[in-house]
């Protein structure tokens, strides 16, 4: 257990609509991140924040794709009218700021699939 | 952009052969991290190396960073079936956006 905790585990989807996903990183880490993992690659970031400040955003993050942590704490990605090429995992991870030496702490995932 | 390299992309070993995945950045690395993901599970963190030349030990897991802190190597002696699964390496740039390699997979024949 990595503290690190998503929701929903699993979602499908049909094409066009929205989805939304929660991460709740572990409670004194300041720094969230969030992954798309597709079969047989490695996880691809695409935007990360310090506490409430989205510092920055992937190019993969089409305008489709939203991120916020409003509080600091809490974060949730949304995709809008989604497409058959957002079915992935995407993974959330917190991490304490500070040196550059502290561990990435990954949640389970969240698994999107569009039909 | 940032990329980080990772060979080779899988691997298939007798258990009790040793194995060994590399990693190689474009861009000089503040640190390098290790995870390793089961199948249909999350990545879970290894170790993390930040000395240039660092060489870290786990039982049979022997992590090296480059001199030039762009490369780095996982090696595991006498694999065993419970070493299955896929290995990456991540390396941050500066700002602490960490990049991931694709991974090496490894499967290990009993």
């Amino acid at each position: 257990d990595t503290g690190v905790s998503q929701d929903p585990r699993h979602k499908i989807t049909k094409r066009g609509q929205n989805v939304t996903f929660r991460c709740d990183p572990i409670s004194e880490h300041n720094r969230l991140y969030w992954y798309r993992q597709t079969l047989g690659q490695g996880p691809e970031f695409l935007t990360y924040f310090q506490n409430e400040a989205q510092l920055e955003k992937s190019r993969l993050l089409s305008d489709r794709f939203s991120a916020e942590r409003p509080k600091g704490s809490f974060s949730t990605l949304e995709i809008q009218r989604t497409e058959q090429g957002d079915s992935a995992m995407y993974l959330c991870a917190s991490r304490l700021s500070g040196n550059s030496g502290n561990t990435i702490y990954f949640g389970e995932g969240s698994w999107l699939t569009v039909v | 952009g940032q990329q980080v390299m990772q060979i080779p992309q899988y691997q298939h070993v007798q258990e009790g052969e040793d194995f060994t995945t590399y990693c190689n950045s474009s861009t000089t690395l503040s640190n390098i991290q290790w995870y390793k993901q089961r199948p249909g599970g999350h990545p879970v963190f290894l170790i993390q190396l930040v000395k240039s030349g660092e060489v870290k030990k786990q039982k049979r897991l022997t992590f090296q960073f480059g001199e030039a802190k762009k490369n780095s190597s996982l090696h595991i002696t006498a694999t065993q079936t419970t070493d299955v699964g896929t290995y990456f390496c991540a390396g941050d740039t500066g700002g602490f956006k960490t990049i991931f390699g694709a991974g090496t997979r490894l499967f290990v024949k009993a």
